[in-house]
């Protein structure tokens, strides 16, 4: 029944691992998103989807590469990790042209600490 | 275009009001939402300015003049603790791209 739905809800990696999340939603979006939850909370969007098409690409490093094989999916690789990159990563979808009436549905996170 | 939550902490005793502070700069007028998140939770949509409600007591004004959507309850409930955010969606949608403040993290005491 989980609307929004990631995977692993916890990843603890060593520096220089590669590492994959993954998302799915089930409620006929057109629209994800990644959201990256700093240490201070700070929420800042990372990366949205719509239909399997790029739309935003916030100065992310080229070490992420999001990968959206079908509007229901957006999974997000992270290559040769860094202790920076510990956060929480937050999947999110929409319609997006009812964003502004509706806004996100969040999944609930994956925890990634870098050691 | 920008979303300030000037405070980071808030906390109050229990059954007093509480006001969490949002302003935003955009030239226009944006749709605004306030969102909540329990500790370890994920975050969940707790009311939206164009349908004008009253969620779990708490209610938000848009005042266009001071550019400010301030959420407000008169009596606070320990279970209100959690971390809010303050979002701004351009009217222009810009690929459906929410702006969050950075957040206030209220704290209820008993």
């Amino acid at each position: 029944d989980t609307a929004v739905s990631q995977t692993p809800k916890y990843l603890v990696t060593q520096m220089g691992n590669d590492k994959s999340i993954k998302c799915e939603q089930n409620l006929g979006h057109d629209t994800m998103y990644w959201y990256k939850q700093d240490s201070k909370k700070f929420l800042k969007i990372m990366f949205s989807y719509n239909n399997k098409e790029l739309i935003i690409n916030e100065t992310v490093p080229n070490r992420f590469s999001p990968k959206s094989p079908d509007k229901a999916h957006l999974n997000l690789h992270i290559n040769s990790l860094e202790l920076g990159d510990s956060a929480v990563y937050f999947c999110a979808s929409s319609r997006v042209r009812t964003v502004a009436n509706y806004g996100y549905t969040f999944g609930s996170g994956t925890r990634l600490t870098v050691v | 275009q920008r979303v300030t939550q000037p405070e980071k902490l808030l906390s109050v005793f229990k059954g007093a009001p509480v006001e969490l502070k949002c302003n935003y700069s955009y030239s226009g007028s944006p749709e605004l939402f306030w969102y909540v998140q329990y500790s370890r939770q994920r975050l969940q949509l707790l009311l939206r300015h164009i349908s004008r409600e009253s969620i779990k007591g708490f209610t938000a004004d848009l005042n266009k003049g001071e550019t400010s959507f301030h959420l407000k309850k008169p009596f606070a409930q320990e279970e209100d603790s959690a971390m809010y955010y303050c979002a701004l969606s351009p009217l222009n949608n810009q690929g459906g791209k929410l702006i969050f403040g950075q957040g206030t993290e209220l704290s209820v005491k008993p």
